[in-house]
């Protein structure tokens, strides 16, 4: 069955360091995009990306870093710059329309030490 | 701009009550609508979604009907299970530009035996 995988499940990250959240899709999705989640919070998004090779930065892109070489994966660098790391990081895809929705992986839970 | 705007929660209830969760929006244009849940600990899941005006969505005993003329997609389920409860976000998604969907802030249930 087609889906996106998040790895790994839980992350910790020291001070000072920098961590790559992979996000893998075999749904033949164009378009990929990464979210923050805090508790209590809605999502807050951080990147997106409608075509490999090309990605728009979404309302809280400092601190974060990504990269789209393959239609397949998006993965998110959280920076040193990052000031407050910690939270559920959330990605998805879609076919980039008006009608299909999102489909999203399991999220990362990223924790700073 | 565009905005939704979901009800405060949590929402408590017990096992077999009718569960409402009020959604309404705000779109320059015509939007598709969404209901997402999410399960602790998860990512979102798609739960039912309407293109037009008085189209109605519904799966998993859940309904909700787009509402054109009170700008409103509320989620409806006749009788709620323990297993139902989550966190549940209503979100747009407008004709043209980017197709990136606006959520509301999600409004937690929490289904009592």
């Amino acid at each position: 069955d087609g889906g996106i995988t998040q790895s790994p499940k839980y992350l910790f990250r020291k001070e000072g360091q920098n961590v790559t959240l992979s996000c893998e899709q075999n749904l033949n999705h164009d378009a990929m995009y990464w979210y923050r989640q805090d508790p209590g919070q809605g999502l807050r998004l951080i990147y997106y990306s409608q075509i490999v090779n090309d990605f728009q930065k979404g309302d809280i892109a400092e601190g974060y870093s990504v990269s789209r070489e393959k239609k397949e994966s998006f993965p998110l660098t959280v920076t040193s710059a990052q000031k407050n790391p910690t939270a559920f990081y959330l990605c998805a895809s879609s076919i980039g329309d008006r009608v299909g929705g999102y489909t999203f992986g399991s999220g990362t839970r990223l924790t700073v030490v | 701009g565009n905005s939704v705007t979901q009800m405060e929660g949590p929402v408590t209830l017990s096992e077999e009550a009718f569960l409402t969760i009020n959604c309404t929006y705000t779109a320059t244009g015509y939007p598709s609508l969404f209901w997402y849940v999410q399960y602790p600990g998860e990512g979102l899941q798609l739960l039912l979604k309407a293109t037009k005006a008085d189209d109605k969505g519904s799966n998993k005993g859940f309904e909700a009907t787009y509402r054109k003329e009170t700008t409103s997609f509320h989620l409806e389920k006749g009788s709620v299970q323990v297993s139902d409860s989550a966190v549940y976000f209503c979100a747009l998604i407008l004709s043209g530009g980017s197709y990136i969907p606006t959520f509301g802030r999600g409004t937690s249930l929490i289904v009592h035996p």
